[in-house]
């Protein structure tokens, strides 16, 4: 089955810099891979998604790309804010399985004042 | 407006207690699925129903059985708990079984001793 793998399991940035958490896939029939942030005690919520259709998908100051090729899928964060800090979550499914994501072990990103 | 509602909220059982996790949902969304969270290990699927009446397993369906008992509700049943089975158990739904956007329940935190 898929395998989602993701790093680094914990970033610590300046407020205003960015980051950038980076995902691994083994699956190349894998053609969905959203991303979801977990905020303290709460469930996760999908932030950005991307398709395997587009190479770079843009909202406000966060981005992801992908690189069929490479396997691999980035979110950017960029002027981060102190409400950044979280736990992201990067995912991936096939569509013809139906929704089901493998997720990746997560990364918590703090974003220091 | 309250999307997902999962309870408990928290529980503590002993080795070989049984439980059952409730989750229901207000957007009329026909799919419905149960995660658990580890540290490090991102959410892993334990079952999902993509209707009423019908359930199929995900990535660590062991020890546990579910029901879709409405087109709302969705449980998940701990037989006889072992300790393997402490974790975080997210309830999510989606409108349908594509590439969609899940929505998460607050979580339920179960320790078993």
């Amino acid at each position: 089955g898929e395998n989602v793998e993701q790093h680094p399991s914990t970033l610590s940035v300046q407020e205003g810099d960015s980051a950038v958490i980076k995902c691994t896939y083994s699956d190349s029939a894998s053609n969905y891979f959203p991303w979801y942030k977990q905020e303290l005690g709460k469930g996760p919520q999908l932030i950005i998604d991307i398709r395997s259709n587009v190479g770079e998908k843009k909202d406000q100051r966060i981005a992801v790309t992908l690189n069929k090729t490479a396997k691999h899928f980035s979110l950017h964060i960029t002027e981060t804010q102190p409400e950044d800090s979280a736990v992201y979550f990067c995912a991936a499914s096939i569509r013809s399985a139906g929704n089901k994501l493998t997720f990746g072990g997560g990364t918590r990103v703090l974003v220091k004042p | 407006n309250a999307g997902v509602t999962q309870t408990p909220k928290f529980q503590v059982l002993k080795t070989g207690q049984s439980m059952t996790l409730q989750c229901a949902q207000d957007m009329n969304h026909n799919s419905m699925y149960w995660y658990r969270q580890d540290p490090g290990m991102g959410l892993r699927l334990i079952y999902y129903s993509v209707s009423e009446g019908t359930t199929d397993k995900g990535e660590v369906p062991n020890g546990y059985n579910v029901s879709r008992l409405n087109k709302r509700e969705f449980s998940l049943r701990l037989e006889s708990a072992a300790p393997s089975q402490t974790s975080v158990y997210f309830c999510a739904s989606s409108e349908g079984t594509g590439d969609e956007k899940l929505f998460f329940g607050s979580g339920t935190q179960l320790s078993v001793l």
